[in-house]
């Protein structure tokens, strides 16, 4: 089954630096990207996500890029801020069969941001 | 528009004692799936459910179940309760399966 590996597990910055996040998946059948925020007592929450046949994708201070050759996905934070502190999960899908619902998640990444 | 809602919010049960948990997805999403959250562990999908049926279980004892009904609230079982079954039960839904998934706050549980 598919496997994704997330790095680094925690991650400190200063307020106005960028933090970068990576993960790589196993399953070359995955094709949808999606990251998480998750703050302390909510659930997970969708920040951005990226289809296999896109190979960047932003949103205001976040982007994500997709290399599915080498299976490795990013999510880039620009000009953070101390309220993006929180665990950031990245996770892989596949459509349909016995990947229905399913997304296979990172460890996670603890990230603080220092004002 | 009403995000996912999961009752109840914490939960505290005994060893040997069943539970259910309960989910109302976001309205006209059909697919709704089921994960545990452990710091040990992670997040672990535990199945998904689409137009009350399952079709999708992920690696967990049989203890573990759910339904779907009309409406597309969910609702997952756990019988015969574990110490080791104490996490966080995360609700999901998505408008068509696979993409867009929605996450509620969680029903924490505790079993002691």
């Amino acid at each position: 089954g598919e496997n994704v590996e997330q790095h680094p597990s925690t991650l400190s910055v200063q307020e106005g630096d960028s933090a970068v996040i990576k993960c790589t998946y196993s399953d070359s059948a995955s094709n949808y990207f999606p990251w998480y925020k998750q703050e302390l007592g909510k659930g997970p929450q969708l920040i951005i996500d990226i289809r296999s046949n896109v190979g960047e994708k932003k949103d205001q201070r976040i982007a994500v890029t997709l290399n599915k050759t080498a299976k490795h996905f990013s999510l880039h934070i620009t000009e953070t801020q101390p309220e993006d502190s929180a665990v950031y999960f990245c996770a892989a899908s596949s459509a349909g069969g016995t990947s229905y619902g399913k997304l296979t998640f990172g460890q996670g990444t603890i990230l603080t941001v220092h004002p | 528009k009403a995000g996912v809602t999961q009752t109840p919010r914490y939960l505290i049960k005994t060893r040997g004692q069943q539970v259910t948990l309960s989910c109302s997805p976001i309205s006209g999403h059909r697919s709704v799936s089921w994960y545990q959250q452990t710091p040990g562990q992670g997040l672990q999908f535990l199945f998904e459910y689409f137009s009350e049926t399952q079709r999708n279980k992920g690696n967990f004892p049989g203890r573990f179940s759910g339904r779907q009904f009309s409406n597309s609230r969910s609702e997952m079982n756990v019988s015969t309760l574990e110490l080791g079954d104490s996490a966080l039960y995360l609700c999901a839904s998505s408008p068509a399966s696979n993409y867009g998934y929605t996450f509620g706050s969680g029903t924490r549980l505790t079993v002691v």
